[in-house]
C-alpha cells in the first residue's frame, strides 16, 4: 500500500511561488501505468485538480490554472513537486497529492493527508 | 470544459436508501469513479470504474450510469456513512485532465 506525504509552507505570500513536495513510500514512483497528482480544497469548498504527471514523464493540467503550475518527479528520492506562481488569496486551500494507477483512466486510490497552505501578507 | 453537477445535499434515515447523482454530457461513455470525504480526512475511494469496490468497502455502495447520469446508491444507511462524497471522470476531450463533481453532503437523519 503507498503512502503519501506533504511537505512545504503553510504561509505564501501574494505574488510569490507556492512549492510543495510529496513524498512516496511503500513503492517505487517509476511504475507503470501510475500517475501522480495534485488537488486542493479551499476552506469549506469542493475539491479541484490541480494536474498530474505520468510515470513517463507526461504531464497533464486543469486548463484554469496551466499558466502557473508545473508538476514534477524526482525519482531518485521517490518524491514529485508543485509549484505554484503568482498566488493569490483564491489559492488558499488544503493541498493533497495522490496517485492514481489503473488501466485506461484510472481512479485517485491514494491520499496523502493534506496540507494547508494560507496565502496571505 | 467537463462539468459534473451533483446534488448539494441528500437526506436519508438508518436503514434506508440514499441516491447521488452525478450528471455530465454523455456521462456513460466514461470511466466513473466515487470518493467519500469525512471532516477534517482525506477523500476514500468507494466506487471505481463505475461499479468496482475496492476491498474493504461494504457491499452496500453500488455505482450505475446510463446516459448523462451516474448513480452511487448506499443501501442500509449507517450513521458512519455521513460524509461528502464526490464523482470523478477524466475529461479526454483534449489534453486529458481529472474532473471532479460538485460534491454532495449525505445527512443520515
Amino acid at each position: 500500500q503507498l503512502q503519501l506525504q506533504e511537505s512545504g509552507p503553510g504561509l505564501v505570500k501574494p505574488s510569490e511561488t507556492l512549492s510543495l513536495t510529496c513524498n512516496v513510500s511503500g513503492g517505487y514512483m517509476y511504475t507503470s501505468s501510475y500517475y501522480w497528482g495534485w488537488i486542493r480544497q479551499p476552506p469549506g469548498k469542493g475539491l479541484e485538480w490541480i494536474g498530474s504527471i505520468y510515470y513517463s514523464g507526461s504531464t497533464y493540467y486543469n486548463p484554469s490554472l496551466q499558466s502557473r503550475v508545473t508538476i514534477s518527479v524526482d525519482t531518485s528520492k521517490n518524491q514529485f513537486s508543485l509549484t505554484l506562481n503568482s498566488v493569490t488569496a483564491a489559492d488558499t486551500a488544503v493541498y493533497f497529492c495522490a496517485s492514481l494507477g489503473g488501466s485506461g483512466w484510472p481512479p485517485i486510490d491514494n491520499w496523502g493527508q493534506g496540507t494547508l497552505v494560507t496565502v496571505s501578507s | 470544459s467537463y462539468v459534473l453537477t451533483q446534488p448539494p445535499s441528500v437526506s436519508v434515515a438508518p436503514g434506508k436508501t440514499a441516491r447521488i447523482t452525478c450528471e455530465g454530457n454523455n456521462i456513460g461513455s466514461k470511466s466513473v469513479h466515487w470518493s467519500q470525504q469525512k471532516p477534517g480526512q482525506a477523500p476514500l475511494l468507494v466506487i471505481y470504474y463505475d461499479r468496482e469496490r475496492p476491498s474493504g468497502i461494504p457491499g452496500r455502495f453500488s455505482g450505475s450510469h446510463s446516459g448523462n447520469t451516474a448513480t452511487l446508491t448506499i443501501s442500509r444507511v449507517e450513521a458512519g456513512d455521513e460524509a461528502d462524497y464526490y464523482c470523478q471522470v477524466w475529461d479526454i476531450s483534449s489534453d486529458p485532465y481529472y474532473v471532479f463533481g460538485t460534491g454532495t453532503k449525505v445527512t443520515v437523519l
